[in-house]
């Protein structure tokens, strides 16, 4: 089976812009997570799509948002950009008890 | 509430074990995780336990937990270069039919010199 695939892989964006980053899931994998990781912050939760209803959500700003499609791949979006959005974003997609990572969009924000 | 803690840097030599230590808050955690990071890379699960169990191996790794403490712990025995990389410890409870959100440790950066 693929693996979860992410792109693109990398994105220099500036502040104030709006971007829009994919993730498709392993097949048959219907949940999907979003994380943030930053040298400061660490790993943090963003949200979780099952069935194309978000069914948890972290702390972040409302600027942060996702959706989930019928085959499963998901968005996440994340608008008006701050120089501390600037992350690797990873996706996961999950079945019962395990979750497995996509190579993550490194996203610059100047 | 919710915290991972684990120490930041490991250094050994190659062939002796590793021995990556992570401490846990949530007495409710269910399912608790070990990944790996090489750099510019996402991350890679290892293997995890349930929190009824003491002990898992999986070839060269061990994983122990000692619940009443809320201490896990990953060995790899006979660690190679290739095994240089952060190791992220995790938890995570079960809700439904799926588990909740990972809470992730620090991360310990393991360096394997020859």
């Amino acid at each position: 089976k693929a693996g979860v695939t992410q792109t693109p892989r990398y994105l220099i964006k500036t502040r104030g812009q709006q971007v829009t980053l994919s993730c498709s899931p392993i097949s048959g994998h219907r949940s999907v997570s979003w994380y943030q990781q930053t040298p400061g912050q660490g790993l943090q939760f963003l949200f979780e799509y099952f069935s194309e209803t978000q069914r948890n959500k972290g702390n972040f700003p409302g600027r942060f948002s996702g959706r989930q499609f019928s085959n499963s791949r998901s968005e996440m979006n994340v608008s008006t950009l701050e120089l501390g959005d600037s992350a690797l974003y990873l996706c996961a997609s999950s079945t019962a008890n395990e979750q497995f990572f996509g190579p993550g969009t490194r996203l610059t924000v100047l | 509430g919710e915290d991972v803690e684990q120490s930041l840097f490991l250094s050994v030599r190659e062939g002796d074990s590793s021995v990556i230590n992570c401490t846990y808050t949530d007495s409710s955690s269910t399912y608790l995780y070990w990944y790996k990071q090489e750099p510019g890379a996402g991350l890679q699960l290892l293997t995890y336990i349930f929190s009824n169990m003491d002990m898992k191996q999986d070839q060269r790794l061990t994983v122990l937990l000692n619940k009443k403490d809320k201490h896990l712990s990953l060995r790899i025995a006979d660690t190679q270069t290739g095994d240089s990389a952060i190791y992220f410890c995790a938890e995570s409870t079960f809700r439904g039919k799926n588990t909740d959100k990972l809470i992730f440790g620090t991360g310990t950066r393991l360096q394997v010199f020859p």
